[in-house]
């Protein structure tokens, strides 16, 4: 089946500095890739939508220059959370819309645990 | 915004017995549904899917059915194993946006 990978699993950070996280389609190219991030016991959020070659449509809410999206390949999105804070510490999760599957598919990272400091 | 519940936030069940997740939606214009399942410090896992030209899908021993006349979606998971414990959301697909309920976590007792 479709492959999503994350990169890292888990990151430690000190307030004020900036993380990138990679997310990456490791058997299909996808040309739309989603951003959420969740709570513990709580449900996925949506933060933002990455379409490769173009800019990124946040949510309502959600701070474009603070949450920093590249989709520069078909194959790899990069989420960088800038000046992190406290607050900002959350699991991360993307996923991928396969096309292949008449791009309803969506296939979800592992996810990526921000701890900021 | 969209709105995608569920009924019961926890539910427990005997390992062997059957489970129903339940789940309530309210844009009548959403055409497929999802039921992931995720683990605790994990990724959502997709387990199986429904168009909503359909009212009933079967899966490997998880079947979801489909009632669009109250916008309801349930997850049946038969014979209950202890690997399936974990936290199960739906979601429903409205244009090319993804909304997610608010999970249920499922316990199986041995």
């Amino acid at each position: 089946g479709a492959v999503v990978s994350q990169h890292p699993s888990w990151v430690i950070c000190k307030s004020g500095t900036s993380v990138k996280i990679e997310c990456r389609s490791l058997d299909f190219q996808a040309t739309t890739m989603f951003w959420y991030r969740q709570f513990p016991k709580q449900s996925l959020m949506l933060m933002a939508t990455s379409n490769e070659g173009s800019k990124a449509t946040y949510e309502q809410g959600v701070e474009k220059d603070k949450f920093l999206i590249n989709h520069a390949s078909l194959t790899l999105s990069t989420l960088t959370v800038t000046s992190a804070h406290p607050e900002d510490s959350s699991f991360y999760i993307c996923s991928a819309l396969n096309p292949q599957g008449g791009g309803y598919e969506q296939y979800f990272g592992p996810g990526t645990r921000l701890t900021v400091t | 915004g969209e709105s995608v519940g569920l009924h019961l936030p926890t539910l427990s069940v005997q390992e062997g017995d059957n489970s129903i997740i339940n789940c309530a939606y309210s844009n009548s214009a959403s055409d497929y549904f999802i039921w992931y399942k995720q683990e605790s410090g994990k990724g959502p896992q997709f387990i199986i899917d429904i168009r909503s030209n359909m009212d009933k899908r079967q899966g490997q021993r998880v079947t979801v059915l489909l009632n669009k006349t109250v916008k309801h979606l349930s997850l049946q998971i038969a014979a209950t194993q202890p690997g399936d414990s974990a936290v199960y959301f739906c979601a429903e697909n409205a244009g090319n946006q993804f909304y997610f309920g608010t999970g249920t976590s499922l316990t199986v007792i041995p």
